[in-house]
């Protein structure tokens, strides 16, 4: 059964330092999605990626944030200088993307991101 | 403004009995919808979605039902069981926009 893999799963560490954060997705899969997931705001889309090409990161802090795809199987999400705000569960989701929203998207079992 | 509400943060049922998560949004342009269940440390699984072609779809115990009318779907898990306890997410979207989802609603099947 195919699966998104996301590394690490669990990262701890001091306020200043830049965190990074992987996802391979699905092999075939066309669009990549970060999210990240708060107790208050459930899941909150912070950047989108088809074929490749940044589509949509108006979710993320540009100032701080910063999101690629190197290649087809990796996608990264990057935090500098990560603040302890940034503490959360980051989910990596890829999916078939045609444009036309209707297909779901297979997730990721999460980075969880503790900033001290 | 939240697109996507699911205004019950949390549900209890009795094993065997009928599990309703509902879920109302505000964008007309939504036309497609889909639930998503979670269990802890682990990363939403797709349960079961529907067009707003349709009024209801079914799989297996999980039925679906769209109200487009009043802009709300519910999920119906029957007969409920101990290993559906998980916090399940209502997503939509529509032509060229991506998912938008709820904040999620906890559900526990007591034994």
């Amino acid at each position: 059964d195919a699966r998104v893999t996301q590394t690490p799963r669990h990262k701890v560490t001091e306020m200043g330092q830049e965190v990074t954060m992987r996802c391979q997705p699905i092999l075939g899969h066309n669009t990549v999605f970060w999210y990240r997931q708060t107790m208050m705001q459930g899941l909150e889309l912070l950047a989108y990626f088809r074929n490749r090409a940044p589509l949509d990161d108006s979710g993320m802090p540009k100032d701080r944030f910063s999101a690629e795809m190197p290649d087809a199987t990796l996608a990264t999400l990057k935090i500098q200088p990560s603040e302890p705000r940034d503490s959360a569960v980051y989910f990596c989701a890829s999916g078939l993307g045609t444009g036309n929203g209707n297909q779901p998207q297979h997730f990721g079992d999460g980075t969880r991101l503790s900033i001290l | 403004d939240q697109q996507v509400k699911q205004n019950s943060p949390s549900l209890s049922v009795q094993e065997g009995r009928i599990s309703i998560l509902n879920c109302d949004y505000t964008n007309s342009m939504f036309d497609y919808f889909l639930w998503y269940k979670k269990y802890p440390a682990e990363g939403p699984t797709f349960l079961i979605s529907i067009s707003s072609i349709k009024d209801k779809n079914e799989d297996g115990r999980f039925t679906v039902f769209l109200n487009k009318s009043a802009k709300h779907l519910s999920l119906h898990i029957v007969p409920s069981q101990p290993g559906d306890s998980a916090v399940y997410f209502c997503a939509a979207s529509g032509l060229g926009q991506n998912f938008v989802f709820g904040p999620g609603t906890r559900l526990s099947v007591l034994p």
